[in-house]
């Protein structure tokens, strides 16, 4: 089955970048799968940020077009997001999740990772 | 980008009692899906394809709709059920979520 989880810091401060990492164990992340990032904000808003293709071509949503970059590292099947220039607005559980290409859903996700940007 | 609007916000209901929550597409969507998130989790698939029920979720629930108007429906309301729920589309990118609907016992 496969797992996702997050890691990162969890305390940002304005105008700096958010960098998150989603380690995957029981699949290989250049198989027929996409690799996207999801936030929740307080309120429970969900908006998904994008994501990178099995093949390592990406889509973002356009309302983040400008600040994000999702990468990945083949080698420790791992993905990444940065969110530049972030704001208190980027205050969010951030998850990573999988969808297979076939399919227009999300069927595993990573447990999340709360994210607070303050000063 | 389609936007999703779930009624109600919340919504409390008794052992027993049914339940329906409604997602509105501001544009023609082919199928929704359904999320369950309890507390300190995170959201589980629950519905696919409008109507299918994911792995291990119990038969009360159903969904159905079609074009803009899309429900979910727990025939008798159990208190394992609590939960939020969310739907969300991809039948045009960016996929996107409705607000929620939580769940309360009563």
């Amino acid at each position: 089955e496969i797992q996702l989880q997050e890691s990162g810091p969890g305390l940002v401060k304005p105008s700096q970048s958010l960098s998150l990492t989603c380690s995957v164990t029981g699949y290989t992340i250049t198989s027929g799968y996409d690799w996207s990032w999801i936030r929740k904000f307080p309120g429970n808003k969900m908006e998904w940020m994008g994501y990178i293709s099995y093949s390592g071509s990406t889509n973002y949503n356009p309302s983040l077009k400008s600040r994000i970059s999702i990468t990945r590292d083949t080698s420790k099947n791992q993905f990444f997001l940065q969110l530049n220039s972030v704001t208190t607005e980027d205050t969010a559980t951030y998850y990573c999740a999988s969808r297979l290409l076939q399919w227009d859903y999300f069927d595993y996700w990573g447990q999340g990772v709360m994210v607070t940007v303050s000063s | 980008e389609i936007v999703l609007t779930q009624s109600p916000t919340t919504i409390a209901a008794s052992p027993g009692e049914k339940v329906t929550i409604t997602c509105r597409a501001s544009s023609s969507v082919s199928y929704m899906y359904w999320y369950q998130q309890k507390s300190g989790a995170s959201p589980k698939l629950w519905i696919y394809d409008t109507s299918k029920l994911a792995s291990g979720v119990p038969n009360r629930f159903s969904g159905s709709g079609s074009g803009t108007s899309y429900s979910l429906t727990i025939n008798t309301m159990e208190t394992e059920d609590a939960a939020t729920y969310y739907c969300q589309q991809w039948s045009s990118t960016p996929p996107t979520f409705g607000g929620g609907t939580k769940l309360e016992l009563k």
